[in-house]
Formats: structure tokens, C-alpha cells, sequence
């Protein structure tokens, strides 16, 4: 079964610098796809980022980037700039055939 | 063009009673996922429907829960003899799944409080 780990419950960043959320997942499968999806307290589930694991270039979205290592099994997600508006819990994904696999969540608070 | 809707956004009702959850996928999506999220949780699959397909309902706690998906596209959720601990936000997915389509795109869910 795949299992996916978000270490870090909480975090902390203030406002315009950079932080970083870690996880892993556990898996024997060589194609699938994981995501970051963050979830403000309107509950409203919102895509931040995604990777194809068959590719090695780490994806980038304007202030949100990743760092995958597939090797390792690590796909920890890096906010540049931080803004008040980037306080949510912040949950890694996985994805393989039809079933998303949820970590436990990062709640991430943003300080002025 | 609209996302996914639930409804209601809202429910309290008794244990025991059977209660009917909403979901209106993302026009064109064929796939459609039902999870579950507790209290300070993440997200729990419940139950994955794609195309004609016989769904995937793998992940249904108990056989109080089931769903359908009329029609290729809205569905619902049924609970059966609603019990405490069925308390949750229940949210729905849609997704393509086409190649290079993988995500799951989320409604706002659908929070249900047993009393």
C-alpha cells in the first residue's frame, strides 16, 4: 500500500520569506504522479503544484516550486515570498491508477 | 467554467437517520471521487467512478455508505442509519484523466454532523 508522511505538522514563515514542507511517500510503483494541494479554512481543496514522476525537472509555479527526489522518495514543496494569504494546511499527494493518497497535512501559518 | 459543486454545504442530523450528500462534477470530467476528511485529518478515499466503469468502492467504511453517479455525471453519497462517528466533511472530485490530466479538481464539501 502506498503511504504517504508529512513530518512537520506546523510551520512558520514570515511574511516574504521562503519555507519549505518535506514529504515522503513509500511506493513500488515506477509511474505515478504527486501533488500538493492547499486547503484554506473555506475547506475548498485548491492544486498548488504537480509532478510527473517520469520526468526529473522539478516543477515550478510562480512562487511555488519542488523538489523531488525519486530516489529517495522525496517530494517536499518550497514557497518563495510567502504572503499572508498562503496561511492553510498544505497536503502532499499521491497518485497512482484512480486513488489519491493523502498525507496528514502542514499547517502553515504566515507572520507579519 | 464552474467547478465542482456540493450540496448541501451543511448537515446536522440525528443517529440513526439516513442522509443524502451532492456532487456536481466539472462538465467533461468522466472521473468522479468521493473522500472523506475528520476532524485535523487528511483526506480518506471513499469511492471513484470512471465513465461506464464499475466504480471503485474500495474505500467505503461500512456497507451504511453508497453511492451512484447517474447519467456520467452528478452523484450522491447516501448514508444509512447515520452514526457519530460518521461526522465529516465529505468532499467530492472530478478529473479528466487523459493523458497529462491527472488532477483531481475539489468542491467545497459537504460538512455532516451527527448529533
Amino acid at each position: 500500500a502506498q503511504t504517504v508522511t508529512q513530518s512537520q505538522p506546523e510551520m512558520s514563515v514570515q511574511e516574504a520569506e521562503t519555507v519549505t514542507l518535506s514529504c515522503t511517500y513509500d511506493t513500488s510503483e515506477s509511474d505515478y504522479y504527486l501533488f500538493w494541494y492547499k486547503q484554506p479554512p473555506s475547506r475548498q481543496m485548491i492544486l498548488v503544484i504537480r509532478q510527473e514522476a517520469y520526468k526529473q525537472q522539478n516543477a515550478t509555479e510562480n512562487r511555488f516550486s519542488v523538489n523531488f527526489q525519486k530516489a529517495a522518495k522525496s517530494f517536499s514543496l518550497k514557497i518563495s515570498d510567502s504572503q499572508l494569504g498562503d496561511a492553510a494546511m498544505y497536503f502532499c499527494a499521491y497518485l497512482t491508477a484512480s486513488k489519491l493518497t493523502f498525507g496528514t497535512g502542514t499547517r502553515l501559518q504566515v507572520t507579519l | 467554467g464552474a467547478g465542482v459543486s456540493q450540496s448541501p454545504s451543511n448537515k446536522v442530523t440525528e443517529k440513526g437517520k439516513d442522509v443524502e450528500l451532492r456532487c456536481d462534477p466539472i462538465s467533461g470530467h468522466t472521473a468522479l471521487y468521493w473522500y472523506r476528511q475528520s476532524l485535523g485529518q487528511g483526506l480518506e478515499f471513499l469511492i471513484y467512478f470512471q465513465g461506464n466503469s464499475a466504480p471503485d468502492k474500495s474505500g467505503l467504511p461500512s456497507d451504511r455508505f453508497s453511492a451512484e453517479r447517474t447519467g456520467g455525471s452528478v452523484s450522491t453519497l447516501t448514508i444509512q442509519r447515520t452514526q457519530q462517528e460518521d461526522s465529516a466533511v465529505y468532499l467530492c472530485a472530478s478529473s479528466l484523466r487523459l493523458a497529462g490530466h491527472y488532477e483531481q479538481y475539489f468542491g467545497p464539501g459537504t460538512r455532516l454532523t451527527v448529533t
